[in-house]
């Protein structure tokens, strides 16, 4: 079976400083690893996706995630937080059985101080 | 391309009402899923459709909750009588064919059971 673990359900930073959102999952199979992003009152948007190839992937609005195998870790990073990053993330696993079904973790909320 | 489309945004019902969501995907997504987000959560699935079909609807408290998605477009996810720990945001999402390409969500429907 396949799980999610957010670490912090809640982190703040200052705007400028560093956002690391950590992320751990559990996989049988080799994974696919997404953050989703979700501002108030809004769906999920996708920043980013782990599935096959280079293990450092770029998403948009700055955020990168590093898949590491060893650690099965997924972290979630940008080195300047800006006002806008302030929203929910989460983090969510699939694999190649699951027939694309996610398994998200509880969310982590960013806040980021002026 | 527009984005998946849900209505109402907003709903409050007393318990023991029914209520009904609607859920139109974006133009080509054979894949379409309903999600339950209870307040400090993650999305939860609650049912797969591919096409007109069921894939999955293990995770559906089948009970009082019925979903259709009778033209392989359009879907409607009933509740019927609501409970008060029914109150959650209930999400669509829809995916290409394509594996690994993450789901496209849509802003989703709030729902108030008093």
């Amino acid at each position: 079976a396949q799980s999610v673990t957010q670490l912090g359900s809640h982190v703040s930073v200052s705007e400028g400083a560093l956002v690391l959102l950590r992320c751990n999952y559990s996989s049988s199979v080799p994974p696919y690893l997404f953050w989703y992003v979700q501002y108030p009152n809004q769906g999920l948007q996708l920043l980013l996706k782990y599935t096959t190839g280079a293990t450092l992937v770029k998403g948009i609005n700055g955020f990168e995630a590093e898949f590491k195998k060893s650690e099965t870790s997924f972290h979630l990073t940008k080195p300047s937080a800006h006002m806008s990053d302030a929203a929910e993330y989460f983090c969510a696993v699939s694999s190649l059985g699951s027939q694309g079904n996610l398994i998200f973790g509880k969310g982590t909320k960013l806040s980021v101080k002026p | 391309e527009a984005g998946v489309a849900q209505s109402p945004r907003y709903k409050i019902i007393e318990k023991r009402q029914s209520v009904a969501f609607w859920c139109n995907p974006i133009s080509g997504h054979a894949t379409l899923y309903w999600y339950q987000q209870i307040l400090g959560q993650g999305p939860k699935l609650l049912i797969q459709f591919q096409n007109n079909g069921v894939v999955d609807d293990s995770q559906l408290p089948k009970d009082r909750f019925s979903a259709e998605r009778l033209k392989g477009v359009d879907s409607t996810l009933k509740i019927q009588p609501a409970k008060l720990e029914d109150s959650a945001v209930y999400l669509c999402a829809t995916r290409t064919p394509r594996r690994g390409r993450g789901q496209y969500f849509g802003p989703g429907t709030r729902l108030t059971v008093t």
